[in-house]
């Protein structure tokens, strides 16, 4: 298995732009997760979605920020404009079920993207 | 509510020698409790986790943690340290029967001196 993708592995952008992050999960989990990690504020859980819905959106930033998940092999985040405190390494992760109950399963992270905003 | 505390934020031991990495977490239900490892400029991989079952877990590469409930401690150990070791450390909590978050520490730098 090849793990979880995503694309790209770094990305500089200006004050304003869009930016699209990409992420492939492992085939068959059904939990999706976008976390961002910062100097400043560690490893924190942007949204995650189970079966292609969203689950819990709380820890999106702001308005700015939107994730997608068409189907259950892809998902983007996207921010738009973006603003140099966005600046931070975006990692997506997928888990093959869910964590509550007896048996719990761990999430697969992927390489991350960093992302550099001017 | 869940939350993790990871007592030193760096450790440095000399290649060879033991390795202890402490985390205490705070879980109003039954916690599973991990340990994820960060290379440099890599993603987090796992390296051991608890969840219910025997107190002591062994993980990838060595490394096995002790879940004590009456201390609330999920301290992270390793008899002999290697060079490849270096990375960051994060203990990480999750309640079994509640939802599918993960609550991080804020991280162990462990450094080897060779």
């Amino acid at each position: 298995d090849a793990g979880v993708i995503q694309s790209p592995r770094h990305e500089v952008t200006e004050m304003g732009q869009e930016v699209t992050l990409r992420c492939k999960p492992i085939s068959g989990h059904d939990y999706l997760f976008w976390y961002r990690q910062t100097m400043m504020r560690g490893l924190e859980l942007l949204i995650y979605f189970n079966n292609n819905v969203p689950i819990d959106d709380s820890g999106m930033p702001e308005d700015r920020f939107s994730a997608k998940m068409p189907n259950a092999s892809f998902s983007t985040l996207k921010i738009q404009p973006s603003e140099p405190r966005d600046s931070a390494v975006y990692f997506c992760a997928s888990s093959p079920r869910a964590l509550t109950g007896v048996r719990q399963e761990t999430q697969y992270f992927g390489p991350g993207t960093r992302l550099l905003v001017l | 509510a869940q939350s993790v505390t990871q007592l030193d934020s760096h450790v440095s031991v000399s290649e060879g020698t033991p390795v202890l990495l402490r985390c205490n977490y705070s879980s109003s239900y039954s916690p599973s409790l991990f340990w994820y490892v960060q290379h440099p400029n890599k993603g987090l991989q796992l390296l051991l986790k608890y969840t219910s079952a025997a107190t002591l877990v062994k993980g990838i590469n060595g490394f096995e943690a002790e879940f004590k409930k009456s201390e609330t401690s999920f301290h992270l150990t390793k008899p002999s340290a290697h060079m490849s070791d270096a990375a960051e450390y994060f203990c990480v909590v999750s309640d079994r029967f509640g939802n599918e978050k993960l609550t991080f520490g804020t991280g162990t730098r462990l450094t080897i001196i060779p």
